[in-house]
């Protein structure tokens, strides 16, 4: 079964470091998503994707985050200057179509992102 | 106040037993998601409904959009359904490619 792939597994980084999080969705998947969970805490969306574009955003997603879909398999979330308290897990999520249309998510195993 | 709300927060129960996981939620919704997040950390969709009743083997969802409530029912429970499983709404906000609001979760653990 076609699975979303993320990559690293995990990620240590420095305070103010630069990091970007790679996925790659289900290839006929057309609706992208990012979450995070930190540790102990429930999930929370971060900004979805469609058309080249960002669909929604969280008031999580400000002007450190970026996200981009530079190739037709590649999706990344790019943190420009890394904080303590970005340090979660983050997940990353596709389906065929929207939401309001009922299509399933499938989620990435995750990237558990620790900064220093 | 979160816009949703699952309980037990935690469960712990025999293999075999019946088990009802609830959520209630504040909000209009187009969907509500019921998932499944291992030790791992994955998470897997389990199911997606917005009106009625699904079943997927041991595993049945309820909802009942007038009283803003879903159940998530396991029958004759194993110890490898010990996972922590999490109740997330969508509100069809973003044009269909919206973001769901997630519960804290509920950690079951079954016992041998």
């Amino acid at each position: 079964e076609p699975e979303v792939t993320q990559t690293p597994s995990h990620q240590v980084t420095q305070m103010g470091q630069e990091v970007i999080l790679r996925c790659v969705p289900i290839s006929n998947h057309l609706y992208f998503y990012w979450y995070r969970q930190i540790l102990g805490q429930k999930v929370e969306f971060l900004v979805s994707f469609y058309n080249n574009e960002i669909s929604e955003k969280s008031e999580i997603f400000d002007d450190q985050f970026s996200v981009e879909r530079p190739d037709g398999s590649n999706f990344t979330l790019k943190i420009r200057s890394t904080k303590l308290e970005d340090s979660a897990m983050y997940f990353c999520a596709s389906s065929e179509k929207g939401q309001v249309l009922h299509s399933p998510l499938h989620f990435g195993n995750g990237t558990r992102l620790t900064v220093t | 106040k979160n816009e949703v709300e699952q309980s037990p927060q935690n469960l712990t129960a025999q293999e075999g037993e019946f088990i009802t996981i609830n959520c209630s939620y504040s909000v209009g919704i187009s969907a509500l998601h019921w998932l499944q997040q291992h030790p791992g950390g994955g998470i897997v969709s389990l199911f997606m409904l917005s009106s009625g009743k699904k079943k997927h083997g041991r595993l049945i969802a309820t909802i009942n959009i007038q009283e803003k409530h879903s159940s998530l029912h396991i029958t004759a429970s194993h110890p490898r359904d010990s996972a922590v499983y999490i109740c997330a709404v969508s509100k069809g906000s973003g044009g269909g490619a919206d973001g769901l609001t997630f519960g804290k979760g509920t950690h079951l653990i079954i016992q041998p």
